[in-house]
């Protein structure tokens, strides 16, 4: 199992929709998840992070945490053609703080 | 202007010509760290720095070193590159405050023949 696995894409919605985007860990100790957005060509860049069980919003964006299922999510309200990027989930902490680490990614394309 | 600059941004070499790609912070961030980036594996960690003097091993290490002699830098040294290293380099520094958000790099490609 990898450590940290987000669902597959390429993710698809049309200009308005909501778009969700899902990930899974597997150290129980893990302490603060992020994510980050990659527009083509380009470095990462942090859209939210979160470290308590709940929700988390900030704009049209919604992070979720259940640490319990092991689980964060990322919902992105009115999707915007601007947000087709790829969205990365990242998580810190647990066994080893300080490696940082990644799921592969998911492609959103936010369709007019 | 705070930044992470990485390079070069762009080679091309040959198998076994040792190189080594520099990464400076301007932060003054204690984290620094290397990621290697490849289509469908997402980002994957090579080597971190907790602090100058202090490295340890990410998931991919295999292959590279690196040095943290003082805190704005952290070179990552392919001592004999092979064509499995060909790959999308990220530095990244991160904030020293809770829970911390990594500033990233522009990037190296590097293409290994």
């Amino acid at each position: 199992q990898k450590e940290v696995e987000q669902n597959s894409g390429p993710l698809s919605v049309p200009e308005g929709a909501i778009a969700s985007l899902n990930c899974t860990y597997s150290d129980r100790g893990s302490q603060s998840f992020f994510w980050y957005r990659q527009y083509s060509g380009k470095s990462p860049e942090l859209i939210m992070f979160i470290y308590s069980n709940g929700d988390k919003e900030d704009g049209r964006f919604t992070a979720q945490l259940n640490k319990a299922s092991q689980y964060v999510s990322l919902l992105i309200r009115d999707s915007q053609p601007s947000d087709s990027a790829t969205y990365l989930c990242a998580v810190n902490g647990g066994t080893s703080y300080g490696k940082l680490t990644f799921g592969q990614g998911t492609i959103l394309t936010v369709h007019p | 202007e705070a930044q992470v600059t990485q390079n070069p941004r762009y080679l091309i070499t040959v198998t076994g010509k040792k190189l080594t790609v520099t990464c400076s912070q301007n932060m003054n961030h204690e984290y620094m760290s290397w990621y290697r980036q490849d289509p469908g594996l997402g980002l994957r960690q090579i080597y971190y720095s907790m602090n100058v003097e202090v490295t340890d091993k990410g998931d991919v290490p295999e292959g590279y070193k690196v040095s943290r002699k003082e805190k704005r830098n952290f070179p990552l040294i392919l001592e004999s590159p092979s064509p499995n290293q060909t790959s999308l380099y990220f530095c990244a520094s991160l904030g020293n405050s809770f829970p911390g958000e990594l500033f990233f790099g522009e990037g190296s490609r590097l293409t290994v023949l």
